[in-house]
């Protein structure tokens, strides 16, 4: 199994602004995948991030809004850059490992 | 897109009835997922089912696939008022990356007690 930790666990953040998103793995894992589940809405795949190479996005997603960093085999951060309120949503990592297991989430409010 | 789709979007019984939610997708799959969500909270894998399945039993869960048909159920027995949440589910496309997951819209289940 795997343990998945995020931080922070929600925000608050003014329009414009950037905020990273941790997450951190209890196991290595290859891939990380980000997710994020807006308001009322099912989870959409943002972006995989491989370990020492750049993130492979998903249609509708963009680095330069979206950059993730993977330093190691057990963390990873996504930023949201520039937000605005249509950012508002929760921001999920995953992990594969035997199943796939999901981070309990960052909870984005973006005014 | 793989997009699922699940209905009903919502669905309100009483505890020990049974719930059954359907999902639907468009290409072929790997494998299919059933996920749970609490209110907004992180997701719960409640099983997986592979491509050259039919059914599949984990306690008072069982989940159906009909690759013919691209769609699968989910029925849930003797519910109980703590499976109220939300259920998701979520496949990987053939020769896609295992995690690559495509959700569908989700069911929103409601017991009663």
């Amino acid at each position: 199994s795997a343990v998945i930790s995020q931080k922070p666990s929600r925000d608050i953040c003014q329009r414009g602004t950037s905020l990273t998103i941790q997450c951190q793995v209890d196991s290595q894992v290859t891939m990380m995948f980000w997710y994020r589940q807006q308001p009322g809405q099912s989870l959409t795949l943002i972006a995989t991030a491989n370990q020492g190479s750049e993130a492979t996005y998903e249609s509708g997603f963009v680095i330069d809004k979206f950059p993730i960093s993977r330093p190691n085999l057990t963390f990873s951060t996504l930023t949201v850059s520039n937000m605005s309120p249509e950012d508002s949503s929760i921001y999920l990592c995953s992990v594969v490992v035997n199943e796939q297991f999901f981070g309990p989430g960052t909870r984005l409010t973006v005014l | 897109s793989q997009q699922g789709e699940e209905d009903p979007q919502a669905l309100s019984i009483q505890e020990g009835e049974n719930a059954t939610m359907n999902c639907s997708y468009k290409t072929s799959i790997n494998n299919l997922q059933w996920y749970r969500q609490n209110s907004g909270r992180g997701l719960v894998h409640l099983i997986l089912i592979r491509s050259n399945e039919r059914e599949k039993h984990s306690g008072r869960l069982r989940v159906t696939l009909d690759t013919s048909k691209k769609s699968s159920s989910l029925l849930i027995t003797a519910s109980r008022a703590a499976d109220t949440a939300s259920y998701f589910c979520a496949t990987t496309g053939r020769g896609s990356t295992l995690g690559r997951l495509y959700f569908g819209r989700g069911t929103q289940l409601t017991v009663w007690p």
